[in-house]
């Protein structure tokens, strides 16, 4: 059975650092990309970005592309989603999910439960 | 970078046919695929690659895309169906291939 189990909730403040994570189990790691989907309060979907774990080949949203850091540890099979210095603004549900990608398509076909982070001082 | 245009909010009586349109320029040659997302869960994927279900998806959801807007059709609505649904794309031109849509939530009435 494919699981992505994502790390528990944060509570942090403004400026710390922050690193969460992903692991899958039920398949072949190396094989699928992973991406991270923020979902601010009442909002929707914005993909952060993806990233092959065979060989860390990484891709960031505009949005995002320097102000996060994806990363992924194939040894143990996870993925983190990193902040160096976090803003109130960070605050939202964060969920990773395994993309099923060919040359012209890819969609994501498993979630992980998501991890809450709050920003407050 | 491309962009999937959704109306915020569809009602439907319980029973009845529920319709939620997703736009993006020529998106019919795109391959699209929608997402369910119920209060305080993960969404959860019903269609891809425009009209096919995944395995445990009822088959009172279905997919069509053509021109410059793609559908989902849900059939004889259920009180279960209230969620908030979002359309996606992989845009492969782009070195930034995912694209969401805004999202529509489903009100069942």
């Amino acid at each position: 059975e494919v699981q992505l189990v994502q790390s528990g909730a944060e509570v942090k403040k403004p400026g710390e650092s922050l690193k969460i994570s992903c692991k899958g189990s039920g398949y072949s790691f190396t094989s699928y990309w992973i991406g991270w989907v923020r979902q601010m309060p009442g909002k929707g979907l914005e993909w952060m970005g993806i990233i092959y774990p065979g060989d860390s080949d990484t891709r960031y949203s505009p949005s995002f592309q320097g102000q996060v850091t994806i990363s992924a540890d194939k040894s143990i099979s996870t993925a983190y989603l990193q902040w160096s210095s976090l803003k109130a603004s960070d605050t939202a549900m964060y969920y990773c999910a395994r993309l099923i990608s060919t040359s012209d398509s890819g969609e994501f076909d498993y979630w992980g439960q998501g991890t809450l982070v709050t920003v407050s001082s | 970078s491309y962009v999937l245009t959704q109306p915020p909010s569809v009602s439907v009586a319980p029973g009845k046919t529920a319709r939620i349109t997703c736009g993006g320029n020529n998106i019919g040659s795109k391959s699209v695929h929608w997402y369910q997302q119920k209060p305080g869960q993960a969404p959860v994927l019903v269609i891809y690659y425009d009209s096919d279900r995944p395995s445990g998806i009822p088959e009172r959801f279905s997919g069509s895309n053509s021109g410059n807007t793609a559908t989902l059709t849900i059939s004889r609505v259920e009180a279960g169906d209230e969620a908030d649904y979002y359309c996606q794309v992989w845009d492969s031109s782009s070195d930034h291939p995912v694209v969401f849509g805004g999202g529509t939530k489903l009100t069942v009435l």
